[in-house]
């Protein structure tokens, strides 16, 4: 089983602040994948990466693939207490094409 | 366009018990998924089916666990017998094709999820 991990794992800040999440692997993904998922809800998906070192920008959500496409970051700039949630990356690997995902980052944004 | 549908929303068990939960994935996706989201944790894939064939299975507890999809569409996730760790949410997910790699086009991977069924086992 590979296995992706995120950190941190909790992250409170204050409105209007900015804040990185990361995840990584030991093994190469051929996708990357950022869902964020909300109480009593599944994960929707905010962004797929699929090039090494690719970077693509969602409003205020900058998502990053590492060039060897082991590792990524979601940077989120002046964050909103809408942005609160549990921000979830899943990665596609190997010929099984199983999407598996890392434990989350539960962040609370306080106004 | 309508969604993954799951059932029951909430189920509560006494441990020993069995349960079974249903999914019905949107309509023309071939790849059909439960996960089990332990509180405060990732959702951990259990199963993955392809049409009506098992991808993989290698985190599904075989012993007490077991999903199927006859038809190719829709799918169901038993549990007999429950264990208090069992307790979490199970969440069905279904996306049109797994991503693969190849020399001119990616297929999206983009994964549908419902609502979840949430178990406690008591």
């Amino acid at each position: 089983t590979q296995l992706l991990e995120q950190s941190p794992q909790f992250l409170s800040i204050q409105e209007g602040e900015n804040l990185t999440v990361y995840c990584n692997s030991s093994s190469v993904f051929s996708s990357l994948q950022w869902y964020r998922q909300e109480p009593g809800e599944g994960p929707v998906l905010l962004v797929t990466v699929v090039t090494g070192g690719e970077v693509k920008k969602l409003k205020r959500l900058t998502f990053q693939f590492g060039d060897a496409r082991k590792d990524s970051s979601l940077h989120i700039t002046a964050a909103q207490p809408g942005d609160t949630g549990l921000y979830l990356c899943a990665g596609v690997y190997n010929a099984g094409n199983m999407l598996t995902f890392g434990g989350g980052t539960r962040l609370m944004v306080k106004p | 366009e309508a969604g993954v549908a799951q059932s029951p929303r909430y189920k509560i068990i006494e441990k020993r018990q069995s349960v079974a939960f249903w999914c019905n994935p949107i309509s023309g996706h071939a790849t059909l998924y439960w996960y089990q989201q332990i509180l405060g944790q990732g959702p951990k894939l259990l199963i993955q089916f392809q049409n009506n064939g098992v991808v993989d299975d290698s985190q599904l507890p075989k012993d007490r666990f077991s999903a199927e999809r006859l038809k190719g569409v829709d799918s169901t996730l038993k549990i007999q017998p429950a264990k208090l760790e069992d307790s979490a949410v199970y969440l069905c997910a279904s996306s049109l094709r797994p991503g693969q790699r190849s020399s001119a086009v990616f297929m999206n991977t983009e994964a549908f999820f419902g609502q979840g069924t949430r178990l406690t086992v008591v």
